[in-house]
């Protein structure tokens, strides 16, 4: 099956900084890919996603990448504000599965 | 934006009792629903499939009489912890993805943190 690998797992940024976060996955089949966050004591919010006819996707601060030669994806979030931190999940789902694989998680923390 | 409502937040009971959690689809029509369980500082670890109208799909190794999951409607999915003990205790999440496999995202509950006395 599907193996969804996330690095790193906690990141420290000073605000106003960008923050990068990395997945690779091992099937060639996945063709959608979902990014998460999730604050303390809540579920995962849907932030942005990306699918596989897609090599880039941007919204205001946030840009996701995906190579599908290399099988990584990449969360990007520039201009880092303090309401940022939480914990972020990839996520990559294989064609015709309605299954998704999630990766370790990244604890992001951006100092004021 | 989809919506995915959880109920109870959460939930403190004896241990012993069954308890039972609800995730709607406010917004939406879900064919197939989520559960996952979270430990402390962890991923999500899938639990089970729930199929609106057929059985659930449950992970290698979750017990299917200690979980059982319901699926009546297009809206609503729940999840019953039988006979709930102590190592039960944990974060349970539902998600719900729109009808069809069309790479739809799937959508989260604000989870029921649930603990056994």
């Amino acid at each position: 099956g599907e193996n969804v690998e996330q690095h790193p797992s906690t990141l420290s940024v000073q605000e106003g900084d960008s923050a990068v976060i990395k997945c690779t996955y091992s099937d060639s089949a996945s063709n959608y890919f979902p990014w998460y966050k999730q604050e303390l004591g809540k579920g995962p919010q849907l932030i942005i996603d990306i699918r596989s006819n897609v090599g880039e996707k941007k919204d205001q601060r946030i840009a996701v990448t995906l190579n599908k030669t290399a099988k990584h994806f990449s969360l990007h979030i520039t201009e880092t504000q303090p309401e940022d931190s939480a914990v972020y999940f990839c996520a990559a789902r294989v064609y015709n599965f309605n299954k998704f694989y999630f990766g370790s998680g990244t604890k992001l923390n951006v100092k004021p | 934006g989809a919506v995915v409502s959880q109920h109870p937040s959460r939930v403190i009971c004896k241990s012993g009792t069954s308890v039972k959690i609800e995730c709607r689809s406010l917004d939406f029509q879900a064919t197939t629903m989520f559960w996952y369980r979270q430990f402390p500082k962890q991923s999500l670890m899938l639990m089970a499939t729930s199929n609106e109208g057929s059985k659930a799909t449950y992970e290698q190794g979750v017990e299917k009489d200690k979980f059982l999951i319901n699926h009546a409607s297009l809206t609503l999915s729940t999840l019953t912890v039988t006979s709930a003990h102590p190592e039960d205790s944990s974060f349970y999440i539902c998600s719900a993805s729109r009808q069809g496999y069309s790479n739809q995202p799937q959508h989260f509950g604000d989870g029921t943190r649930l603990s056994i006395l």
